[in-house]
């Protein structure tokens, strides 16, 4: 596709279930990051995928948090035994190798009950 | 203390008004610097880049970087009802690295 795609747009999910969010990047970005949204905050870093490299888990805020990067294309964010402060918005973002390029997705809207 | 600070207003503005949006940065070794625009309910979109200090201009857009100082600035000229929306600095160290993001600033043009 032209641009960065995550699914599903939103989600409404019950206290403890465990989630999963999705992000299939631009074709040949080899880059990919997630970042987290929260009302009313700026965007925080999660987690950065480059290449075959390890990722950069230096922003996930507990070991509920996880995220794999699947034959370096598409990637899943999980988030296990969700609590209410889990509630915002995911966003995915992809890069070439452009400093600058980096392009994001419309997000995952979380909301936890 | 984050290391990114942006007021996140909102402000409000007429139609035609020059508009000036502004952050601050803690951390010295940031070299990369870009404003993003974000619409409600999508994405950021990347608005203008720098590197380094100095200024750049785009049409309507002006970003400047002043190290010495720690700032950074968005211009916008002859702002228009369009341009309302939620503006993101953001920076980082090195080329490809995790972007450090301010809150956002929330603006509004009036017609």
């Amino acid at each position: 596709g032209a641009g960065v795609s995550q699914s599903p747009s939103n989600k409404v999910t019950e206290k403890g279930k465990d989630v999963e969010l999705r992000c299939d990047p631009i074709s040949g970005h080899t880059a990919l990051y997630w970042y987290r949204q929260s009302l009313g905050q700026g965007l925080e870093f999660l987690i950065y995928f480059q290449g075959n490299s390890a990722p950069d888990k230096s922003g996930l805020p507990s070991d509920r948090f996880s995220a794999e990067r699947t034959g370096g294309s598409v990637s899943t964010l999980t988030i296990q035994r969700t609590q209410q402060e889990d509630s915002a918005v995911y966003l995915c973002a992809s890069r070439r190798s452009d400093p600058y390029g980096y392009t994001f997705g419309s997000g995952t809207r979380l909301t936890v009950v | 203390q984050k290391e990114v600070e942006q007021d996140p207003g909102p402000l409000s503005v007429p139609e035609g008004a020059i508009v000036s949006l502004n952050c601050t940065y803690s951390n010295s070794a940031f070299q990369y610097f870009m404003w993003y625009r974000q619409y409600s309910r999508k994405g950021p979109e990347l608005l203008m880049y720098t590197y380094s200090s100095g200024n750049k201009e785009d049409g309507r857009f002006t970003a400047q970087v002043d190290k010495s100082s720690k700032y950074i600035s968005l211009f916008i000229r002859d702002s228009q009802p369009s341009d309302s929306a939620t503006y993101l600095c953001a920076m980082s160290v090195n080329s490809g690295y995790a972007l450090n993001f301010g809150k956002g600033t929330s603006l509004l043009v009036t017609p």
